[in-house]
């Protein structure tokens, strides 16, 4: 079936530093949407991307799709502490969002 | 607006035993799935619900079943229950596609001993 990989599955950076992860499928993606899951909590959706090639922006966190619309990344600039959760991305297949394994990041000031 | 509620959001129970939750969506929208989240398989796909018809199913056992009701609220049912159903059961809404944003609820956490 279906499968969206994410890597890296967990990354500790000191507070500033940057970070960013992946996400790849082999075969093409319909769109990519990212979410945010803060230890404990639940997703909470970041944003949708459709468009080959597409980036978007929102303050410091960077989102591309791919040309190929097979890979997908998030890109946070001198994280903070508050930035700390489990990254997912999820691919749509009809109603369905197939999410990757995510990313567990943690910050340390 | 109120955001997506879940209930109960603590559950115990014992393997061969039943289980309903609930999860009420956010007032306007139509489209209600549900998602298991474990520590090893992450976010899984089990069933979306719109207009009280299920209109997409993951790759779950039939122990599995949900339905919807026409203020749009939804149950998910888990039957004979095993060990490996221990998870956090998450109810997302959308307003009508399901290909819109998904607004996830806090969840379920069931454990079964």
């Amino acid at each position: 079936g279906q499968q969206v990989m994410q890597i890296p599955q967990y990354q500790h950076v000191q507070e500033g530093e940057d970070f960013t992860t992946y996400c790849n499928s082999s075969t093409t993606l319909s769109n990519i949407q990212w979410y945010k899951q803060r230890p404990g909590g639940h997703p909470v959706f970041l944003i949708q991307l459709v468009k080959s090639g597409e980036v978007k922006k929102q303050k410091r966190l960077t989102f591309q799709f791919g040309e190929a619309k097979k890979n997908s990344s998030l890109h946070i600039t001198a994280t903070q502490t508050t930035d700390v959760g489990t990254y997912f991305c999820a691919d749509q297949a009809g109603t369905a969002l197939i999410f990757g394994k995510g990313t567990t990041l943690s910050v340390s000031s | 607006k109120a955001g997506v509620t879940q209930t109960p959001r603590y559950l115990i129970k014992t393997r061969g035993q039943q289980v309903t939750l609930s999860c009420s969506p956010i007032s306007g929208h139509r489209s209600v799935s549900w998602y298991q989240q474990t520590p090893g398989q992450g976010l899984q796909f089990l069933f979306e619900y719109f207009s009280e018809t299920q209109r997409n199913k993951g790759n779950f056992p039939g122990r599995f079943s949900g339905r919807q009701f026409s203020n749009s609220r939804s149950e998910m049912n888990v039957s004979t229950l095993e060990l490996g159903d221990s998870a956090l059961y998450l109810c997302a809404s959308s307003y009508m596609t399901g290909r819109e944003t998904q607004y996830f609820g806090p969840g379920t956490r069931l454990l079964v001993l």
